[in-house]
């Protein structure tokens, strides 16, 4: 079965720091990997994704992650966080298109940023 | 632009009525997911189809179904609604193209079972 853990259900940083949301997955087989975000009233955003290829992927609004097979994580990183970034921010897997539909969510990581 | 709407942003029900949350998609995408979203749970899938008139359970079926006559819409249906089912509902959909293969959401219905 597939399952993505998202360890910090809450994290406080301080405007213009460095921000590391972290994501742990299970899947057999290569993951296609995401990150969204979700502002408060609103649907959800896509961030990034990874499927294949550099193992360090760039997304909208200055975020990055990068792939560790070894450790089957996925964390999110942005050096400079901007006030606008607080958010809760969903980490997901999924299967390769075709033969495996289903989309996993981790439970989220509420980002809190002080002035 | 790409767009997945949902009927309804609020809808407030009875217990023990029958509620249909619709979805609609304008990309031809083929996979079309229902998730309900809680606080300190995240989004947990309910049920996706991957085709027309096909369909397969999520995590937590029990209470819902679902119907998807068209490509573009899909519907997840609460037979008897509960207290239990007040919720956020997400509707996204998704292609099965190997490279553009994330899924999109609507706005979400906030659903309220009295």
């Amino acid at each position: 079965a597939q399952s993505v853990t998202q360890p910090d259900i809450h994290i406080t940083v301080s405007e213009g720091a460095s921000l590391e949301l972290r994501c742990n997955y299970s899947y057999g087989a290569t993951p296609y990997l995401f990150w969204y975000v979700q502002s408060p009233g609103q649907g959800l955003q896509l961030l990034l994704k990874y499927f294949s290829g550099d193992t360090l992927v760039q997304g909208i609004k200055g975020f990055e992650a990068e792939f560790k097979r070894s450790q089957s994580s996925f964390n999110l990183r942005k050096p400079s966080v901007h006030w606008s970034d607080a958010a809760e921010y969903f980490c997901a897997v999924g299967g390769v298109p075709g033969s495996n539909y289903k989309l996993t969510f981790g439970k989220g990581t509420l980002l809190t940023v002080n002035p | 632009d790409v767009k997945v709407t949902q009927s309804s942003r609020y809808l407030v029900k009875r217990t023990g009525e029958k509620v249909f949350l619709e979805c609609v998609q304008d990309m031809d995408h083929e996979n079309m997911f229902w998730y309900r979203q809680d606080p300190g749970l995240g989004l947990r899938l309910i049920y996706f189809s991957y085709d027309v008139k096909m369909k397969e359970k999520g995590d937590i079926p029990e209470g819902y179904s679902v119907s998807r006559e068209k490509k573009e819409r899909f519907s997840l249906i609460l037979e008897s609604a509960s207290t239990n089912q007040t919720s956020m509902y997400l509707c996204a959909s998704r292609y099965t193209d190997r490279v553009n293969t994330e899924a999109f959401f609507g706005q979400g219905t906030r659903l309220t079972v009295v």
